[in-house]
C-alpha cells in the first residue's frame, strides 16, 4: 500500500519570501516517483516538480526545489521568492509501477502581498 | 483542442438520478485516467484506460460507477442512482505514452458533481 501524508493543511508566506511544504510517504516499492502538483481555483492540476526515487540529487525547477530524504521517506517542496501566482493547493503524490498516483490531502498556500 | 476538456463543468443531480460525465483527452493521448476528489481531499484513483481497453478499474467505489472509452479517445464516466456521498470533483487526465514518468500527465478542469 502507498500512503502520502501532508501534515500542514494551510501555510502562508510573505511575497518574495521562502516557504517549505512538508510531505512524507510510505511505500514498499523500490521503484517509484514523487511529484508535487499545484491546483489553483480553476481545479486543473499542474505539475510543479518531480523526483525519481533512484536519483540522489534533489530536483530543481526555477524557484521550486525539493528536499528528498529517501531513508526518512520525506519529500518537501521549497518555493523561493514566492509570488502571488503561487497561491494554490499543493498536493504531494507518489507514483509506482502500478501506473497509479496516490495523493496527499493537500496544503493550501496563501501568499501575502 | 489544446488541453483536456471535461463537461459539464458543474452538475447538480437529485439523489437517485443517473449522470454522465465526459472527458475529451488531448488528441493522440493513449492513457486516460479518472480521479475522484472529495472536498478537502486529494484526488483518488478511479480507473485507467490504455486506448479503448480499461486496464484498471480497482478504484471504482461501487458497481454504480461505470466508465468507457469505446474508440480510444473520448471517455464517459457514468454514475447510476447517485448518492450524496458521490458529491465530489471528478478529474480526468491523459498522457501521450503508457508510463506517466516518461510522459507527463495532463489534467482537465474537472466536473463538480453535487447530489442533493
Amino acid at each position: 500500500a502507498q500512503t502520502v501524508t501532508q501534515s500542514q493543511p494551510e501555510m502562508s508566506v510573505q511575497e518574495a519570501e521562502t516557504v517549505t511544504l512538508s510531505c512524507t510517504y510510505d511505500t514498499s516499492e523500490s521503484d517509484y516517483y514523487l511529484f508535487w502538483y499545484k491546483q489553483p481555483p480553476s481545479r486543473q492540476m499542474i505539475l510543479v516538480i518531480r523526483q525519481e526515487a533512484y536519483k540522489q540529487q534533489n530536483a530543481t525547477e526555477n524557484r521550486f526545489s525539493v528536499n528528498f530524504q529517501k531513508a526518512a521517506k520525506s519529500f518537501s517542496l521549497k518555493i523561493s521568492d514566492s509570488q502571488l501566482g503561487d497561491a494554490a493547493m499543493y498536493f504531494c503524490a507518489i507514483y509506482n509501477t502500478g501506473n497509479q498516483f496516490y495523493f496527499g490531502t493537500g496544503t493550501s498556500l496563501t501568499v501575502i502581498p | 483542442g489544446a488541453g483536456v476538456s471535461q463537461s459539464p463543468r458543474y452538475k447538480v443531480a437529485k439523489r437517485g438520478q443517473d449522470v454522465a460525465l465526459r472527458c475529451d483527452p488531448i488528441s493522440g493521448h493513449v492513457s486516460l485516467f479518472w480521479y475522484q476528489q472529495a472536498l478537502g481531499q486529494g484526488p483518488e484513483f478511479l480507473t485507467y484506460f490504455q486506448n479503448e481497453a480499461q486496464l484498471d478499474k480497482s478504484g471504482l467505489p461501487s458497481d454504480r460507477f461505470f466508465a468507457e472509452r469505446p474508440e480510444g479517445s473520448v471517455s464517459t464516466l457514468k454514475i447510476q442512482r447517485t448518492q450524496q456521498e458521490d458529491s465530489a470533483v471528478y478529474l480526468c487526465a491523459s498522457s501521450l505514452g503508457l508510463r506517466v514518468p516518461n510522459s507527463p500527465l495532463h489534467f482537465g478542469n474537472g466536473t463538480r458533481l453535487t447530489v442533493t
